[in-house]
């Protein structure tokens, strides 16, 4: 069946660190994925998508490719923030026929230090 | 634009009670997912709404319910509950215009069974 595989975490960093949060994917179809992320206390704000192989998502300095060839969404940050803390889920939509559903990864969390 | 609105946001129940929780989704919005997200088993889907009509539905058992008015507004309600029903449990809504699309988050509610 269709699933995400995260890296496990924490992911510990000093501020201005590069960041990196490994995502892979196994799905029969075409699905567009996404990365969300949930700081303590709070719902998931979608932090960036990508619908089609190639394509990249970006927001807010984080970035993410589509590689089908490696069937990859890893989530990228150049300098880290403390403020960058929060829990980083890794997403795909079930692309069985007419369906929002979303499939998750188990979640990396990202401690961020001054 | 407002955002998904959830309520009530924290609760606590005893085991055999009943629940029932509200969302209501961004304005436009067709279409509301539930989900359930605890430590153990991580984000897990309950069940998706469109147009008044159940399209989708996750492994849970029967005792998790749900309904969609014809404002798009939903509830869900959990019958007789045990204390493995303690989580969170978010709500996310889409414009659906196709499959696949970007769904939204509310902050959810957090339901404690004791």
């Amino acid at each position: 069946g269709n699933s995400v595989t995260q890296m496990e975490g924490p992911v510990t960093l000093s501020e201005e660190a590069f960041l990196t949060i490994n995502c892979t994917y196994t799905a029969t179809g075409y699905p567009s994925l996404f990365w969300y992320v949930q700081y303590p206390g709070e719902g998931l704000q979608l932090l960036l998508k990508a619908t089609k192989a190639d394509d990249k998502g970006s927001n807010k300095g984080f970035e993410a490719t589509y590689r089908k060839e490696t069937t990859s969404f890893h989530l990228e940050k150049g300098s880290v923030q403390v403020s960058d803390s929060a829990v980083y889920f890794c997403a795909l939509s079930d692309p069985s026929y007419n369906t929002d559903k979303l499939i998750f990864g188990t979640g990396t969390r990202l401690q961020v230090f001054p | 634009k407002a955002g998904v609105t959830q309520t009530p946001r924290y609760l606590i129940k005893t085991r055999g009670q009943q629940v029932t929780l509200s969302c209501s989704p961004i304005s436009g919005h067709r279409s509301v997912s539930w989900y359930q997200q605890t430590p153990g088993q991580g984000l897990q889907f309950l069940f998706e709404y469109f147009s008044e009509t159940q399209r989708n539905k996750g492994n849970f058992p029967g005792r998790f319910s749900g309904r969609q008015f014809s404002n798009s507004r939903s509830e869900m309600n959990v019958s007789t509950l045990e204390l493995g029903d303690s989580a969170l449990y978010l709500c996310a809504s889409s414009v659906t215009r196709e499959a696949q699309e970007t769904q939204y988050f509310g902050p959810g509610t957090r339901l404690l069974v004791l």
